[in-house]
């Protein structure tokens, strides 16, 4: 079964610059997760989609941060304009959505942004 | 609102020799309690969880826990590390029945040397 996919795995932009990443879950989760990990921290959820609604966005800057679920599959997060502050590697997870109290979240390989 | 504390930032051990990492959290309703493990340049991967029942739960790579609700925390111990176990390791929660949101520790670096 293949994994959560993320790409690019690397960018680097001038601050006030636009990026975009892209996120494709593992087949048949409804869940998906994007969290945000700045060095030396730990990740801090940003965005959380049910299929193509909104969970939780409630640690979304959205003066500058946008992202968006399109059918219900994959997704793609933005930043404009960027800051240097945003330097992080952004991490896509999934996870299904049982009846169960716990589905587990499975995690990309995440993408590495540096703003100069 | 849930919060977790990492108590090392760095743990240097001998191979071969044990380990324990320590997470202490915080929250007013019941949790699920996690540890990640993080490889550089790659994802995080889940060690293992405690979802209910036996306070002692085991999981990937000889690594286990301990869940103590009394004093709030969800060390991570093995017995005896190896040179791979090099890596940042993450203890996380979540609220029980909640969203299913992740809430991290800031990460502790394991640094095994021969």
């Amino acid at each position: 079964e293949a994994g959560v996919a993320q790409s690019p795995r690397y960018k680097i932009i001038e601050k006030r610059q636009s990026v975009a990443f892209w996120c494709n879950p593992i087949s048949g989760h409804a869940t998906l997760y994007w969290y945000q990990q700045i060095l030396g921290q730990g990740p801090k959820l940003l965005i959380q989609f049910q299929n193509n609604g909104v969970v939780d966005d409630s640690q979304l800057p959205k003066d500058r941060f946008s992202a968006e679920r399109l059918k219900g599959v994959d997704s793609t997060l933005k930043i404009q304009p960027a800051k240097l502050e945003d330097s992080a590697v952004y991490l896509c997870a999934s996870s299904s959505a049982g009846e169960s109290s716990y589905n587990e979240q499975f995690f990309g390989p995440g993408t590495r942004l540096t703003v100069l | 609102a849930q919060s977790v504390t990492q108590l090392d930032s760095q743990v240097p051990v001998f191979e071969e020799a044990p380990v324990e990492l320590r997470c202490n959290y915080s929250s007013s309703v019941s949790v699920y309690l996690f540890w990640y493990v993080q490889y550089p340049n790659q994802g995080l991967q889940l060690l293992l969880k405690y979802l209910s029942g036996s306070t002692l739960v085991k999981g990937i790579n000889g690594f286990e826990a301990e869940f103590n609700k009394s004093q709030t925390s969800f060390h991570l111990r093995k017995p005896s590390v190896h040179i791979s176990d090099t890596a940042e390791y993450f203890c996380a929660v979540s609220v029980f029945g909640g969203a299913q949101k992740l809430v991290f520790g800031q990460g502790t670096r394991l640094t095994i040397n021969p």
